[in-house]
Formats: structure tokens, C-alpha cells, sequence
């Protein structure tokens, strides 16, 4: 099984700033099968970012992702409220489908 | 718009069998991977298993979760299906139905309690 493990756990920003996010993996992902969600809480996780540097319909153009291999990034530009969440990184490229632990974005 | 909706029981007892249902709406359920994933209170999801059926029907299942699954496809309903038999309080959880990574159920709580 491949371990996805995510730095920081978690980030205190302020509106405004910019935040990267890490995934490392423990293999590489097949086919850069790697997503990254974002859960606000009490909801259904929901995809920002898909086959490691695609943004899923509707997502905002500051969010944008970059990796290939077994490192991966979330990058967030000028963050806005909503963007304070959960965030976790997926792959799908080997079974079983893993995810990382997450890192939890906090307002400062 | 692609929509998907669990239903069943919110509450099993211990050793029983836990059964929830996907309904689709706005996609084909041929040749697409639909996964059950469930994240329990405070932790990380966990993908369970997926169907895929282009003609023929396969299945994948985690390995720490397969002794007690069975997963099924009826493409007449748009509708897929999870059981998890043998139930623990170990298996209390928010249940999804999801076509990984882009779309997903809102989500079921299912509490193992007797």
C-alpha cells in the first residue's frame, strides 16, 4: 500500500497570504493518479485539484498543483475565508486507493 | 450534474450486517469506477472497495476490509451497493459513495452501537 504523508499538519494563516501544501509518497504514483480534496467540516470531501495538476470544474484559479513521482504540492494563493479547511491528498493510481492525513488550515 | 446519494440505516448493531445504497443521477454507470469510502469521527477517509462493470463487472477491495465485504452493481437502478458484515463499533463512521476522485456522495453516518 502506498503511504501518503502530508506536511505541515496544520497551518495558521490570515486572509490574504499564500500557503503551500506538501503530499510525499512512499512509492511513486502510477499515472499521477494524485487529487487533492478539501473538507470543510460536517461535509463530503471535494475535489480541487485531480491527475496531480488538473483543476476540477469550478474551483477557483488560485488553488493550483504541481508534482510528479512520489512529491506533490497545493499551492493556495491570496486566501479567502472558505479556504480554511481540511485538505487531503489522494492517490488512485495503485490498490488500494490511499489517502494522507491530512493538513488543517487555520485562521491566524 | 453528476449526483450521487447514499441511503440505509443510520444505526447496526454489533455482528450484524451494515447494507447502504448509491443512487446516481447524471452519469453512466458503465465504465466508471464506483468506490464506497468511509472516514471514521476525527480521522483520515478510507476507501473500501469499487465496482466497475464495461460488459463485464470487476471488483477491488481493500485488504484490510475484504473478508466482510460484498459490493454489487444494478445498472437498471443506477444504483450500487455495500455490505460490511460482522460489524464492531471499529466500523462506526461517515459512509460515501464516490466515483474517485471527482465526485462524491454527501455522506452517511453509520453508527455501530448496541
Amino acid at each position: 500500500e502506498i503511504v501518503l504523508t502530508q506536511s505541515p499538519g496544520t497551518l495558521s494563516l490570515s486572509p490574504g497570504e499564500r500557503v503551500t501544501l506538501f503530499c510525499r509518497a512512499s512509492q511513486s504514483v502510477v499515472g499521477n493518479y494524485l487529487a487533492w480534496h478539501q473538507q470543510r467540516p460536517g461535509r463530503a470531501p471535494r475535489v480541487l485539484i485531480y491527475g496531480a495538476s488538473k483543476r476540477a470544474a469550478g474551483v477557483p484559479d488560485r488553488f493550483s498543483a504541481s508534482g510528479s513521482g512520489t512529491d506533490f504540492i497545493l499551492t493556495i494563493n491570496r486566501l479567502e475565508p472558505e479556504d480554511f479547511a481540511m485538505y487531503y491528498c489522494q492517490q488512485h493510481g495503485s490498490s488500494p486507493c490511499s489517502f494522507g492525513q491530512g493538513t488543517k488550515l487555520e485562521i491566524k | 450534474q453528476v449526483q450521487l446519494q447514499e441511503s440505509g440505516p443510520g444505526l447496526v448493531r454489533p455482528s450484524e450486517t451494515l447494507s447502504l445504497t448509491c443512487t446516481v443521477s447524471g452519469a453512466s454507470m458503465r465504465n466508471n469506477y464506483w468506490s464506497w469510502i468511509r472516514q471514521p469521527p476525527g480521522k483520515r477517509p478510507e476507501w473500501i472497495a469499487y465496482v466497475y462493470n464495461n460488459g463485464g463487472t470487476t471488483y477491488d477491495f481493500n485488504p484490510s476490509l475484504k473478508s466482510r465485504i460484498t459490493i454489487s452493481l444494478d445498472t437498471s437502478k443506477n444504483q450500487f451497493s455495500l455490505k460490511l458484515n460482522s460489524v464492531t463499533a471499529a466500523d462506526t463512521a461517515v459512509y460515501y459513495c464516490a466515483n474517485v476522485p471527482l465526485w462524491w456522495g454527501q455522506g452517511t453516518l453509520v453508527t455501530v452501537s448496541s
